[in-house]
């Protein structure tokens, strides 16, 4: 059985850099093909996909937010990190990570998700 | 990027009767290689992750009630619930994973 859970800070202040941690059971992120991914969805509006981490490191993100985006893996832990630097109130969203479905790029388990509010 | 467009942006429909969401993509989703669209519908209950409902366009989700079906090909894409249940309440959304980055249409919200 798939799960995934996100876990961290609900309150960042502009400027500021978040990491969001994603724990997972259920698959390796050692098995080829395998992939955790990270969406977001601000309160009212619609899915943005950000990032994916595959089984080798290799790494994708989303092309309007690269340049603060990283996302790393620790397979020991069963984790993958997701960083978002320069914080804008713009960024309050709910954060997912997902499983993806081998060699493909939908999502076919999601963590509940983690709501990450931008104020000062 | 890929821009997938979901219309009506709402909907009411009674139960029992049957519920249409569009989606339209910027390009075609149909893979030359395969055949087959690269396109995903997804269906979101208040305060829950989305729940993938359909993928390959047409194939349904292991548990996923035969009343819900997608179909279209190319960049023209519907999903339909035959007769709708109080439970299929939610926002639906269809995502291309054709190119990346993944994208997703701006959600229909269905409601009775």
């Amino acid at each position: 059985q798939i799960t995934l859970k996100e876990s961290g800070p609900t309150l960042v202040k502009p400027t500021q850099t978040l990491t969001l941690t994603c724990t997972f059971s259920g698959f390796s992120l050692n098995t080829d093909g395998v992939g955790v991914g990270w969406v977001r969805q601000p309160p009212g509006k619609a899915l943005e996909w950000l990032a994916l981490i595959f089984w080798d490191d290799d790494k994708r993100y989303s092309p309007s937010l690269k340049s603060r985006l990283t996302i790393t893996k620790d397979t020991s832990k069963n984790q993958v990190v997701l960083t978002m630097t320069n914080m804008d109130p713009a960024d309050t969203a709910t954060y997912y990570c997902a499983h993806r479905r081998l060699q493909l790029w939908f999502f076919d388990y999601w963590g509940h998700g983690t709501v990450v509010t931008v104020s000062s | 990027d890929i821009v997938m467009t979901q219309s009506p942006d709402s909907m009411a429909v009674s139960l029992g009767e049957r519920a249409s969401i569009n989606c339209k993509s910027s390009q075609s989703l149909l893979s030359s290689t395969n055949h087959e669209n690269f396109l995903a519908w997804y269906q979101q209950k208040p305060g829950q992750p989305p729940k993938l409902l359909i993928y390959w366009a047409s194939t349904r989700e292991s548990g996923v009630p035969d009343r819900i079906s997608g179909s279209g090909s190319g960049t023209d894409f519907t999903l339909t619930i035959s007769s709708l249940q109080a439970e299929d309440v939610a926002v639906y959304y269809c995502q291309q994973y054709y190119s990346i980055p993944p994208t997703f249409g701006q959600g229909t919200k269905l409601e009775i």
